[in-house]
């Protein structure tokens, strides 16, 4: 079953542009990953937040995480054409390495 | 590092066929797991080991599916026999448990089942 909810399911910008996609989450957990699939491609780990985190950045990737609404949100700002993927949030609800992945959020950057 | 490898690429095969997807995971990761993604279900785990050990195989649709590690540099996962349903893509990725446990997917198998 998928733990995590992506929201909006599909997201269409142009490039400048900042986008944002939110994840929803059910049960309690370790930390939350977000990840990126380029088509026909594996997905690739682009950011991780622990439990007891609040915001983390990464050159332009930004995450938030509110344990409180068991949410999360990626800002990926000033986006480019290469940011065009779908964008996967994923919960550790354990400690034996699990992920649980959403459904994920598609993302298309126009030039 | 050549990082996660997959094989075979793609997979084209009749219905009724045995189908072994092969996975080399990173060296040094202790953890390897085997998902399959389709458009409609999403990204399923099937089975996942720790050092060689399987540790849950819940997900495992059935009984057609089995999955092994021999050692700590390769698995297999088998469908026997293979049925029209089971066309999907099929990554394994690897990790470690600590400290922070994040996983690196290999390109995955694209398989049909004809």
């Amino acid at each position: 079953s998928q733990q995590g909810e992506e929201d909006p399911q599909a997201l269409s910008i142009q490039e400048g542009e900042n986008a944002t996609m939110n994840c929803s989450y059910k049960t309690s957990i370790n930390n939350l990953q977000w990840y990126r699939q380029n088509s026909g491609r594996g997905l690739v780990h682009l950011i991780l937040i622990r439990s007891n985190e609040r915001e983390k950045h990464s050159g332009r990737l930004r995450v938030t995480l509110d344990t409180s609404k068991k949410s999360s949100s990626l800002l990926i700002t000033a986006s480019r054409a290469a940011d065009t993927a779908s964008y996967f949030c994923a919960t550790a609800p354990d400690s034996w390495g699990k992920l649980q992945f959403g459904a994920g959020t598609q993302v298309v950057v126009t030039p | 590092d050549a990082g996660v490898i997959q094989s075979p690429r793609h997979e084209v095969t009749e219905m009724g066929q045995e189908v072994t997807l092969r996975c080399k995971p990173i060296s040094g990761h202790n953890s390897l797991f085997w998902y399959r993604q389709t458009m409609m279900r999403g990204l399923e785990l099937l089975i996942y080991f720790n050092n060689n050990v399987p540790i849950d195989d819940s997900g495992m649709p059935e009984d057609r599916f089995s999955a092994k590690m021999p050692n700590a540099s390769f698995s297999t996962l088998k469908i026997q026999p293979s049925e029209p349903r089971d066309s999907a893509v099929y990554f394994c990725a690897s990790g470690t448990r600590r400290p922070d446990y994040e996983q690196y997917f290999g390109p995955g198998t694209r398989l049909t089942v004809t």
